[in-house]
């Protein structure tokens, strides 16, 4: 089975820029999405296809996929933005959608 | 805009079934998007159960094939799951979400459901 690991947590202050990582076998092949999710609330889609991103999310959020990671960058993080973040796939291998372990991103 | 709303008992004996369903408002369960079921133990990660198109059409999770089973109601527009022989470890918030219309390998959940937690204990 396909696994994406993330850190367990990534901590910035406010105005500066946090970087989530996605690691995975050759993921630069795959497509990867991004999810927030803040206490108590569903996940809401913040990236699709690496780095297109939904209407309504700011451009404060980008991603890229090479290689063997995928990364997550919050530019000029606000208080708003902790929460957890998860990335996903679809593994081929096995035919189903695999989520990443989860970063929380802590606004200091 | 499509919303989804779950909804089923919260509390489910162990070796029972859990029964859920999706509720979809603002679109048509018949559109070209495939529709999902994602469970979350409390404190854990989320973890996808399966998909269902208008059709019929299914697939699982391979961890969990042998337990769960998929369904669509048109006429309802809805969806629902069913997880057999649960256990403790089956505790968890459950979310229905729709997946874009894209091939396979790019597919992402969006939106989801508001998720509704299931509790299995005697």
């Amino acid at each position: 089975s396909y696994v994406l690991t993330q850190p367990p947590s990534v901590s910035v202050a406010p105005g500066q820029t946090a970087r989530i990582t996605c690691g995975g076998n050759n993921i630069g092949s795959k497509s990867v999405h991004w999810y927030q999710q803040k206490p108590g609330q569903a996940p809401v889609l913040v990236v699709y296809d690496d780095s297109d991103r939904p209407s309504g999310i700011p451009e404060r959020f980008s991603g890229s996929n090479s290689g063997n990671t995928a990364t997550l960058t919050i530019s000029r993080v606000e208080a708003g933005d902790e929460a957890d973040y998860y990335c996903q796939v679809w593994d081929s291998s096995s035919d189903h959608y695999v989520f990443g372990t989860g970063t929380k991103v802590t606004v200091l | 805009q499509v919303q989804l709303q779950e909804s089923g008992p919260g509390l489910v004996k162990p070796s029972g079934t859990l029964s859920l369903t999706c509720a979809v408002s603002g679109g048509s369960i018949s559109s070209s998007n495939w529709w999902s079921w994602i469970r979350q133990p409390p404190g854990k990660g989320l973890e996808w159960i399966g998909e269902i198109y208008h059709s019929g059409s299914t697939n699982y999770n391979p961890s969990l094939k042998s337990r769960v089973t998929i369904s669509v109601d048109k006429s309802k527009n809805q969806f629902s799951l069913k997880l057999s022989s649960v256990t403790a470890a089956d505790t968890a918030v459950y979310y229905c979400a729709r997946m874009a219309s894209a091939a396979v390998a790019a597919r992402w959940f969006d939106p989801w459901g508001q998720g509704t937690l299931v509790t299995v204990s005697s």
